[in-house]
């Protein structure tokens, strides 16, 4: 069964480190999300991507983080420099489109903490 | 204001109990769909069941069906035979509009402990 997969799934750093997450989609999913979660709370969106084009970043703190998909396929999200408020879960998900019906399927994320 | 409530922190079930997991959701928007999603202590998100807006019936998928009252915007998750593997963290989400640039909101969850 095809997943979302994700790298690295634990992450320690110590603040104004930089830190990059990978996330590979599932294939043939035109559409790739970026969320956070928060200990004890529901997912945030950060980004979203329809092939390589942002279609919505307005949550992402563009001035520490950024997000790239350049081939439309695979996907990197950085944080530079990091701040203890950025530990978290970060999760990957990816539908095939962007209709409101389609499924989000999730990687299995990845724990930062920030020292 | 809160565009999904989920108004239990936590449940306690026993093993082979039905439980329902409670949603209430706000939108002006008549296309919408509801999801629901659960998290074990793993960390993945797991899709368990959709209702469209327009659905004329209840989802059901397995042992997960969807009670959905659109008038009183409430969709919560019926959970039939609990096991103990259904020990979790559940999420209710809603997405607003046909166009999926909408993003899907989320609930602050319901952490389901079922008993031996």
């Amino acid at each position: 069964e095809a997943e979302v997969a994700q790298s690295p799934r634990y992450k320690i750093t110590e603040k104004s480190q930089a830190v990059a997450f990978w996330c590979d989609p599932i294939s043939g999913h035109a559409t790739l999300y970026w969320y956070r979660q928060i200990l004890g709370q529901g997912p945030e969106l950060l980004v979203q991507f329809q092939d390589e084009s942002v279609v919505d970043d307005s949550q992402l703190p563009k001035d520490r983080f950024s997000a790239e998909r350049l081939k439309g396929v695979d996907s990197t999200l950085k944080i530079q420099p990091a701040e203890l408020g950025d530990s978290a879960m970060y999760l990957c998900a990816s539908s095939l489109g962007t209709l409101a019906q389609e499924t989000q399927y999730f990687g299995p994320g990845t724990r930062l903490l920030v020292l | 204001a809160q565009k999904i409530t989920q108004t239990q922190p936590g449940m306690f079930v026993q093993e082979k109990e039905a439980v329902t997991l409670d949603c209430t959701y706000d939108t002006s928007d008549p296309s919408y769909g509801l999801f629901w999603y659960k998290q074990p202590s793993s960390g993945e998100m797991i899709f368990l069941i959709y209702q469209g807006s327009y659905d004329q019936q209840n989802a059901t998928e397995g042992r997960y069906s969807l009670n959905f009252q659109k008038a009183r915007k409430s969709a919560n998750l019926v959970i039939s035979a609990s096991q103990l593997g259904d020990s979790a963290m559940y999420f209710c989400a809603m997405r607003e509009g046909i166009n999926g640039a909408q993003k899907l909101v989320f609930g602050q969850g319901t952490r389901l402990t079922i008993n031996p």
